[in-house]
């Protein structure tokens, strides 16, 4: 297992498309999480699963971003109607929830850029 | 609520020792990390101290936690030119929801 991956590492689009981002966590990882890191600023939680229930979302997950995890393996982030300020770095992370687990492995993101 | 807070920038010379302070307000966190972010890369953890330990080392990092005042800081020992990085310091709030500070900026002076 060559750690949590995400594509595309890399999306431009306009203004007002919809885009749809897919994290692959570490497999038997039954947590899985998204951030969202802007430029200049650490990494905000957005959302939370354990196993295919999302059991958490921050204030800052309007309705226009919706979270998945059909099998409570690969999930999908995405957002409709894109606007200039949802531009960022997605970052997902995994864990594995158990007794005394303390880390969070997170992949290398995806960049969007909204013009 | 639940807030991190850090110096944004440092400098330090090569050889030296680098320290890097962070605040926190969530006393019921569990674990305490630092993550380091290069340019282009994701996030590595780097460290970690679980709330009721005073201090951890690990060959060149020390991390020193003060459970009273809420102060973490991280001490690089030896600074080589492959520690420039943004350093965040974070915290694991409720939920196991990590709690991320802006990021420190360490400069390494020649």
């Amino acid at each position: 297992d060559t750690g949590v991956s995400q594509n595309p590492r890399h999306k431009i689009t306009k203004r007002g498309q919809n885009v749809t981002f897919r994290c692959d966590p570490i497999s038997e990882h039954n947590r899985l999480y998204w951030y969202r890191q802007t430029l200049g600023q650490g990494p905000e939680f957005l959302t939370y699963f354990q196993n295919e229930a999302q059991l958490e979302k921050s204030r800052l997950l309007s309705d226009r971003f919706s979270a998945e995890r059909p099998k409570g393996s690969f999930s999908t982030l995405e957002i409709q109607r894109t606007e200039q300020g949802d531009s960022a770095m997605y970052l997902c992370a995994s864990s594995l929830s158990e007794t005394g687990d303390y880390e969070q492995y997170f992949g290398p993101g995806t960049r969007l850029t909204v013009t | 609520g639940e807030d991190v807070e850090q110096s944004l920038f440092l400098s330090v010379r090569e050889g030296d020792s680098s320290v890097i302070n962070c605040t926190y307000t969530d006393s019921s966190s569990t674990y305490l990390y630092w993550y380091k972010q290069e340019p282009g890369a994701g996030l590595q953890l780097l460290t970690y101290i679980f709330s009721n330990m005073d201090m951890k080392q690990d060959q060149r990092l020390t991390v020193l936690l003060n459970k009273k005042d809420k102060h973490l800081s991280l001490r690089i020992a030896d600074t080589q030119t492959g520690d420039s990085a943004i350093y965040f310091c974070a915290e694991k709030g409720r939920d196991d929801k990590i709690i991320f500070g802006k990021g420190t900026r360490l400069h390494i002076l020649p």
